[in-house]
């Protein structure tokens, strides 16, 4: 059984679109969160979540909206898409407020030409 | 200064060698210390957790806080290549303020 995961697993796509990742988590867990992982490797979070409430909105674009339309599941949805918007988008989960035992999903890479 | 740094290698060891992993921070408020391993496209998956200074053991691998000089280590035994992977380091303070990852090292074990 897959406890974290992402959809789509690869999105390419031109500059100026809107696109949406999907991710669901089956662990039960309370928080999710969302990353950004660079060309460099450098995994940085974006949001979190807790309940389906934000609880960390670190400083990004107004273009990237998370969801959550229940504790299972956080979407991330990214307006008029830039190139400097192709990453690694990896998904995560932990327990209550626990941020130390993240459960990571595989991760969409994201291509915008 | 980066509030994390971690040599990002790559690092290449042979089959057997013991391997040494490590992570110098600037925020004295931090608690909590965590390596993460992250296999070539694959999420990170959590390794070791450990609490404030000390040691801790799990098998082959062996994590080593020492919060007076804010260095974390991550020692790996008789390393073999399903261990070549990104090594990221990540701490926060309490109740996960400040959470945050190292950059990574990246390790080559060769058989």
């Amino acid at each position: 059984d897959t406890a974290v995961s992402q959809t789509p697993k690869y999105l390419v796509t031109q500059m100026g679109n809107d696109k949406s990742i999907k991710c669901e988590q089956n662990l039960g867990h309370d928080t999710m969160y969302w990353y950004k992982q660079d060309s460099k490797k450098f995994l940085k979070i974006m949001f979190s979540y807790n309940n389906k409430e934000l609880i960390i909105n670190e400083t990004v674009p107004n273009r990237f909206s998370p969801k959550s339309p229940d504790k299972a599941h956080l979407n991330l949805h990214i307006n008029s898409l830039e190139l400097g918007d192709s990453a690694v988008y990896f998904c995560a989960s932990s327990l209550g407020g626990d941020y130390n035992e993240q459960f990571f999903g595989p991760g969409t890479r994201l291509t915008v030409l | 200064q980066k509030e994390v740094e971690q040599d990002p290698g790559p690092l290449s060891v042979p089959e057997g060698a013991i391997v040494s992993l490590n992570c110098t921070y600037s925020n004295s408020a931090f608690q909590y210390f965590m390596w993460y391993r992250q296999y070539s496209r694959k999420g990170p998956e959590l390794l070791m957790y450990t609490y404030s200074s000390g040691n801790k053991e799990d098998g082959r691998f062996t994590a080593q806080v020492d919060k007076s000089s804010k260095y974390i280590s991550l020692f790996i035994r008789d390393s073999q290549p399903s261990d070549s992977a990104t090594y990221l380091c990540a701490m926060s303070g309490d109740y996960g303020q400040n959470f945050v990852f190292g950059p990574g090292t990246r390790l080559s074990v060769l058989p």
